[in-house]
């Protein structure tokens, strides 16, 4: 079972119309990011979450704000998305104990393809 | 206008030849390293992860190598298969912070 979920796998908006994506999860961990992945890049981090800390990178546009109303919950909010917020957006958690056979503890979502037209 | 993205480097290997990829990182106080496996239109699938009071740490077909003197990550594959073609990306963790290095590219021929 998904453990991370992203909704929707695919978005289409149209330029300057607000949008946002969603992120759950069943892992009851208290960190949650929000990365930005577009074509033959690495994903780069927008923000995280500590519990209901935020954490913004110091080069992330104005332009995308995030929402957690609660452990479970995180969302991605794009004010006016441009031709150029086009990309894959992907969420992550993690908790301080992971699968002990495994000791994975950061799990990521199947992302959201965001397209701008 | 939009960047150009990157192009990322591409490392071709026979099916059955052993592959490694390399991976530099930048904060010296990172303590946890992780390998994620990326096929295309999906999210990053955990493949190996290694603490940094640790130089090696081996699992099923694949090993991480942590060389912290010059900052440097490699991932092996063993027997590589056409199903480990995908994008490898290293990242590293730092507090709560995770940061991902450059990716490489796998194309496995057969």
């Amino acid at each position: 079972d998904a453990m991370v979920i992203q909704n929707p796998r695919y978005q289409v908006t149209q330029f300057g119309k607000p949008v946002t994506l969603s992120c759950s999860q069943t892992l009851n961990h208290n960190v949650m990011y929000w990365y930005q992945q577009k074509s033959s890049q690495a994903p780069k981090l927008l923000f995280h979450y500590y519990d209901k800390d935020f954490n913004n990178e110091a080069d992330t546009p104005d332009n995308f704000q995030s929402r957690r109303p609660n452990t479970s919950f995180c969302f991605l909010d794009i004010r006016s998305p441009g031709l150029g917020d086009a990309a894959m957006y992907l969420c992550a958690t993690s908790g301080p104990r992971g699968i002990p056979a495994t000791n994975e503890k950061l799990f990521f979502g199947s992302g959201t393809q965001l397209s701008v037209l | 206008g939009e960047s150009v993205g990157l192009h990322l480097p591409t490392l071709s290997v026979q099916e059955g030849d052993n592959s490694i990829i390399n991976c530099a990182y930048s904060n010296s106080a990172s303590d946890y390293f992780i390998w994620y496996k990326q096929e295309s239109g999906k999210g990053p699938q955990f493949i190996i992860d290694i603490r940094s009071n640790m130089d090696k740490r081996q699992g099923q077909r694949v090993t991480v190598l942590l060389n912290k003197t010059v900052k440097h990550l490699s991932l092996q594959i063993a027997a590589t298969q056409p199903g480990d073609s995908a994008v490898y990306f290293c990242a590293d963790l730092y507090g709560n912070k995770l940061v991902f290095g450059a990716g490489t590219i796998l194309r496995v021929k057969s």
